[in-house]
């Protein structure tokens, strides 16, 4: 069974830092796309940043780039997201989401954790 | 940056009525697009790809149609479990934005 942990959300200050992990299981890690998706309260789902298997390849929303680094640990199976001078809009639930290929040229997202809340409030 | 426009916002209807949501592309995304159905305290569930492939476990009600800037969602005939908030998300090119959602409630 696919399994999505993530881990290290909370309150912080704006300016301040987070670090977001993300412990998967359940499926070969370095076989996937992986991505951050955050969604605030009430509002729909917004994509943040994916990162290729081989951690190669990685890119951002326009708003995080510069801000935010994604990364991965093959060898732990794990996803990151550094998050820094963080901003009040940043505010939401962080979901860990698993890309499938499904063989026509696409990946889609088609797993998700249960996520983790950033809070950015003084 | 593509953006994904979604009408209705909210769609009133009764079980066993068909509904119908729409998906627009600022500009062409081809057949990369999905849909999503979001239920209150869970989270996002795939139900097409590639524009009009079911993934699995998706009831035949539901299906998808549409390329280039045009898509739709249809679900023939609703259920009382699919009352829900649908998402359309490209995967065309990057960033990657979600549409900003069409809520199917009860009349």
């Amino acid at each position: 069974e696919v399994q999505l942990v993530e881990s290290g959300g909370g309150l912080v200050q704006p300016g301040g830092s987070l670090r977001l992990s993300c412990a998967a299981s359940g499926f070969t890690f370095n076989n996937y796309w992986m991505t951050w998706v955050r969604q605030a309260p009430g509002k729909g789902p917004e994509w943040v940043a994916n990162v290729k298997q081989d951690g190669s390849a990685k890119y951002y929303l326009d708003s995080v780039k510069d801000r935010f680094i994604i990364s991965r640990d093959n060898a732990q199976s794990s996803l990151f997201l550094q998050m820094n001078s963080l901003r009040a809009e940043d505010t939401g639930r962080y979901y860990c989401v698993r890309d499938t290929y499904f063989g026509s040229g696409s990946y889609y997202a088609d797993h998700w954790g249960q996520g983790t809340l950033v809070t950015v409030s003084s | 940056e593509i953006v994904l426009t979604q009408s209705p916002a909210t769609l009133s209807l009764s079980p066993g009525e068909s509904a119908t949501l729409s998906c627009r592309a600022s500009q062409s995304v081809g057949s990369s697009l999905a849909w999503y159905q979001q239920k209150p305290g869970q989270t996002p569930r795939l139900l097409i790809y590639d524009a009009s492939n079911r993934a699995t476990g998706v009831p035949a009600r539901f299906s998808g149609s549409g390329s280039g800037t045009d898509f739709t969602l249809t679900i023939s005939s609703l259920e009382p479990e699919d009352f829900a908030v649908y998402y359309c998300h490209q995967r065309s090119q990057w960033p990657l934005p979600f549409g900003p959602g069409t809520k199917v409630d009860f009349k």
